[in-house]
């Protein structure tokens, strides 16, 4: 069984750019999760999906960050413009509605703003 | 507020001997799921050990097991006969059982374990 899978693995860009991350989550997993990971911390929720709905993205900034999940399936996140403080690493995670809670995570992108 | 406690930022072991990292939680909440990940430098984060809250039997997956003490809400992960390869972050982390699904993982600060040879 394929993972959780992230793309691109590593971005440097200078501030003020946009920048996109790209999750393809474990198939036939509904809910998908984006965390940020700052240097020396525990991973932070930034939006959680069920299926195409957001339900829950409160800790998303949302004057710079954007996410989809058009069909329920891969998942895009976006900073336009990207600060010196979103240098961090941006984890993907998918679970499925069995009862395990268990969440699965891919391998990251790591964003280095200059 | 839900919280996670790593009081140990760092430890080592030397290879072959036993280890035990602390964990403490705080929540209100009665159906709760717990998590041990492991996140080796190549930092994608790996799943150690799970304990339902609603168990009071600790689990085991192999070489890692769990002391779970729900009334002090402990959950420390001991693993025995240390590897080099079990050099990495251990993140302890709980989740809430919500109504029609999951919510979001609330992790420590983590713990950075050096297995010397």
């Amino acid at each position: 069984e394929a993972g959780v899978v992230q793309s691109p693995r590593y971005k440097i860009i200078e501030k003020k750019q946009p920048v996109a991350f790209w999750c393809n989550p474990i198939s036939g997993h509904n809910t998908l999760y984006w965390y940020r990971q700052n240097l020396g911390q525990g991973p932070e929720l930034l939006i959680r999906y069920e299926n195409e709905e957001a339900v829950d993205d409160s800790q998303l900034p949302k004057d710079r960050f954007s996410a989809e999940r058009l069909k329920g399936v891969d998942s895009t996140l976006k900073i336009q413009p990207a600060e010196l403080g979103d240098s961090a690493v941006y984890l993907c995670a998918s679970s499925s509605w069995t009862g395990q809670e268990t969440q699965y995570f891919g391998p990251g992108t790591r964003l280095l703003v200059l | 507020a839900q919280t996670v406690t790593q009081s140990q930022p760092e430890m080592s072991v030397q290879e072959a001997e036993t280890v035990t990292l602390s964990c403490t939680y705080d929540t209100s909440e009665s159906n709760y799921y717990l998590f041990w990940y492991k996140q080796p430098p190549s930092r994608q984060m790996i799943l150690v050990i799970r304990q339902e809250a609603y168990k009071q039997q600790n689990a085991t997956e192999n070489r890692f097991s769990v002391n779970f003490q729900k009334a002090a809400k402990s959950f420390s992960l001991k693993i025995s006969d240390s590897q080099l390869g079990d050099t990495a972050m251990y993140f302890c982390a709980f989740i809430v059982r919500a109504q029609g699904g999951s919510e979001k993982l609330v992790f420590g600060k983590g713990t950075k374990l050096t297995v010397n040879p």
